[in-house]
């Protein structure tokens, strides 16, 4: 199972929107409502902030917002924090009853 | 609240095994599918297994299968973690964390490092 390709990268100024893609197969992203997406700051564990493409679990900010077409979801975080400055995985589950995850986008507040 | 507490890690020698144990409190353990997770040093998460609630049903990544068993104890609210044969590649901080019937990873411990080394 080949990893979900995401940018390695992305940055915004404080308040802009920023966007980060996750890319899959019809064998995940594409398959299933089961795409996942995860916060994780430097010597942390991850945090989940996006369940089920676009569900927010309770205590994320309604700044974080997930969509999906077709084989790729987004996340787009609005109104950018400093405190945002982090890597970003996505997930889904795939057709072989597994997950796979993203290799993760370093996210710079400027 | 959900808390998990991995432990077991070290460093270990090339075909070696280690055993992985999650303590899991603050919510119903049984009533849960649960994950592992590992993170190489530097790089992305990499899913690794899960099992069912019950136990009955587990799922590998093609890179353990044969090498690695999911298993829990829901008397003790445990979840395990049986490696063997390690390699170099196996090197990663472990996560485990409760999971959505096996398709979201949600509440996550904070690791234990397994390190592969001669």
């Amino acid at each position: 199972q080949s990893a979900l390709t995401q940018p390695a990268s992305v940055s915004g100024s404080p308040g802009q929107s920023i966007t980060i893609s996750c890319t899959g197969t019809s064998s995940d992203v594409g398959g299933y409502h089961f795409v996942s997406w995860y916060q994780q700051h430097p010597g942390k564990a991850p945090k989940l902030i996006i369940y089920e493409v676009t569900n927010r679990p309770s205590g994320v900010a309604n700044r974080f917002s997930g969509s999906k077409s077709g084989n790729t979801a987004s996340l787009t975080i609005s109104g950018l924090q400093a405190e945002d400055e982090a890597d970003y995985f996505c997930s889904s589950y795939t057709t072989s009853s597994t997950l796979v995850f993203g290799g993760g986008t370093k996210l710079t507040v400027l | 609240q959900v808390q998990l507490v991995e432990s077991g890690g070290g460093l270990v020698k090339p075909g070696g095994s280690l055993r992985l144990s999650c303590a899991a409190s603050g919510f119903m353990f049984s009533d849960y599918y649960m994950s592992w997770i590992r993170q190489a040093p530097g790089k992305g998460l990499e899913w690794v297994s899960y099992i069912s609630s019950s136990g009955s049903t587990v799922s590998y990544a093609d890179s353990v299968k044969g090498r690695f068993t999911i298993s829990r104890d829901n008397a003790e609210n445990s979840l395990f973690l049986q490696m063997n044969s390690l390699g170099a590649e196996d090197t990663a901080v472990y996560y485990c964390a409760t999971d959505n019937m096996g398709t979201t990873p949600a509440y996550w411990g904070q690791g234990t490092l397994v390190t592969v080394s001669s």
